[in-house]
């Protein structure tokens, strides 16, 4: 079974230009995230998708981030215009919930992550 | 709010010692807890979780964690390190819900 694919792995962009990730979660899974992790700090959740729906998007930067999830399968993370600041790694996971006992948990399968770095 | 904090960002151990990264939570209602490892240039790989069965969790490479309620702790170890545990190692909680709060992660380093 495949696991999650991000695309490219690797992108590096100049100040103002725009950049699209994407991800390819595993198939069937409802459940698609994106997460950040910059200069070295905790990964921090950025989104939530629920088939083509966003359902939590609380950790979203600003206006210039835009996440689609068309069809509810792959999903893209635009960056536009991008910022120093976005440099970082940008991991996509997807899952979906499972039963333990009488509250469900959610294992997260993550992808390689794309490495940013705006110049 | 949940909250997850990993002491020490960097841990030195020798080939062969014992492997102790640290990982103490906050949550309001009963966790779920894991272990994710980050390899040099690769994904984050599960390492191990707790979901409320047993206490003391065995996952792979011959990593293990015991979860303390009592201590709001989640501690990784090893009995010996080998070169290839070398990584960043992130402990995470989630409480049942869809996002996953992670710790600021721990460099592993393996001395010879």
């Amino acid at each position: 079974e495949a696991g999650v694919t991000q695309f490219p792995s690797h992108s590096v962009i100049e100040k103002g230009q725009t950049v699209t990730l994407r991800c390819d979660p595993i198939s069937g899974h409802d459940n698609l995230y994106w997460y950040r992790r910059v200069m070295g700090k905790e990964i921090k959740f950025l989104l939530h998708f629920v088939k083509e729906s966003k359902q939590d998007e609380s950790g979203m930067p600003n206006n210039r981030f835009l996440a689609e999830r068309t069809g509810g399968t792959y999903s893209t993370l635009k960056v536009q215009p991008a910022e120093l600041e976005d440099s970082g790694v940008y991991f996509c996971a997807s899952s979906q919930v499972a039963l333990a006992g009488v509250r469900s948990y959610n294992e997260q399968f993550f992808g390689p992550g794309t490495r940013l770095t705006v110049l | 709010a949940q909250s997850v904090t990993q002491l020490g960002s960097h841990v030195s151990v020798s080939e062969g010692a014992l492997v102790l990264l640290r990982c103490n939570y906050s949550s309001s209602v009963p966790p779920y807890l894991f272990w994710y490892v980050q390899y040099p240039n690769q994904g984050l790989q599960l390492l191990l979780k707790y979901t409320s069965a047993a206490t003391l969790v065995k996952g792979i490479n011959g990593f293990e964690a015991e979860f303390k309620k009592s201590e709001t702790s989640f501690h990784l170890t090893k009995p010996s390190a080998h070169m290839s545990d070398a990584a960043e190692y992130f402990c995470a909680v989630n409480t049942g819900g869809f996002k996953t709060i992670f710790g600021a992660g721990t460099r592993l380093f393996v001395k010879a």
